[in-house]
């Protein structure tokens, strides 16, 4: 019954490796985002997709590429990783794209050695 | 810079104590909420203000709202040892509606017996 779920929980790789996460929710909700959350527990959006259009795309290298197959799903995919990618990435979703409660998955803490 | 900071950064009470922090944003927002993150959890929403409202309960959490000073407080009444946390504001800029909340670096309370 998770409302927002993510694959896997947790991530160790190599640098260079190309790794995705995937996000999915059973909420019925239009919205989905990725946020990245650092060492020092800032949580900063990267993505959000509504009815899986791309509607916010921050500052954010290239090598990180969400794609939403349907609206109940929001993947990301980086690729070539660095150590600074280490962190925890967040999903949420929220029933639309106005600024509404969001909804927030478990994190997927992701190291890069 | 984030859009919303908290102050305290940390915070140490015994249950039963009563917990105030307070949020600092920059523009002007449509609404503002407070979220909780348990440790090596997701977030979880806890209650939104909007800009026209001033003050608003939802079982021992009371916050508050001060467009004019651009700042906000949230209070846990008696204080219990589940509600150890990080608790973060977020905000969004009353020209964007495309959902972009920003967050803040939290606040880590911690409650002891």
């Amino acid at each position: 019954d998770t409302a927002v779920s993510q694959t896997p929980k947790y991530l160790v790789t190599q640098m260079g490796n190309d790794k995705s996460i995937k996000c999915e929710q059973n909420l019925g909700h239009d919205t989905m985002y990725w946020y990245k959350q650092d060492s020092k527990k800032f949580l900063k959006i990267m993505f959000s997709y509504n009815n899986k259009e791309l509607i916010i795309n921050e500052t954010v290298p290239n090598r990180f590429s969400p794609k939403s197959p349907d609206k109940a799903h929001l993947n990301l995919h980086i690729n070539s990783l660095e150590l600074g990618d280490s962190a925890v990435y967040f999903c949420a979703s929220s029933p639309n794209r106005g600024t509404d409660t969001q909804y927030f998955g478990p994190g997927t803490r992701l190291t890069v050695l | 810079s984030q859009q919303g900071e908290e102050d305290p950064q940390a915070l140490s009470i015994q249950e039963g104590e009563n917990a105030t922090m307070n949020c600092s944003y920059k523009t002007s927002i449509n609404n503002l909420q407070w979220y909780r993150q348990n440790s090596g959890r997701g977030l979880v929403h806890l209650i939104l203000i909007r800009s026209n409202e001033r003050e608003k309960h939802s079982g021992r959490l009371r916050v508050t709202l001060d467009t004019s000073k651009k700042s906000s407080s949230l209070l846990i009444t008696a204080s219990r040892a589940a509600d150890t946390a990080s608790y973060f504001c977020a905000t969004d800029a009353a020209t964007d509606s495309w959902g972009k909340l920003q967050f803040g670096a939290g606040t880590q309370v911690v409650v002891t017996p």
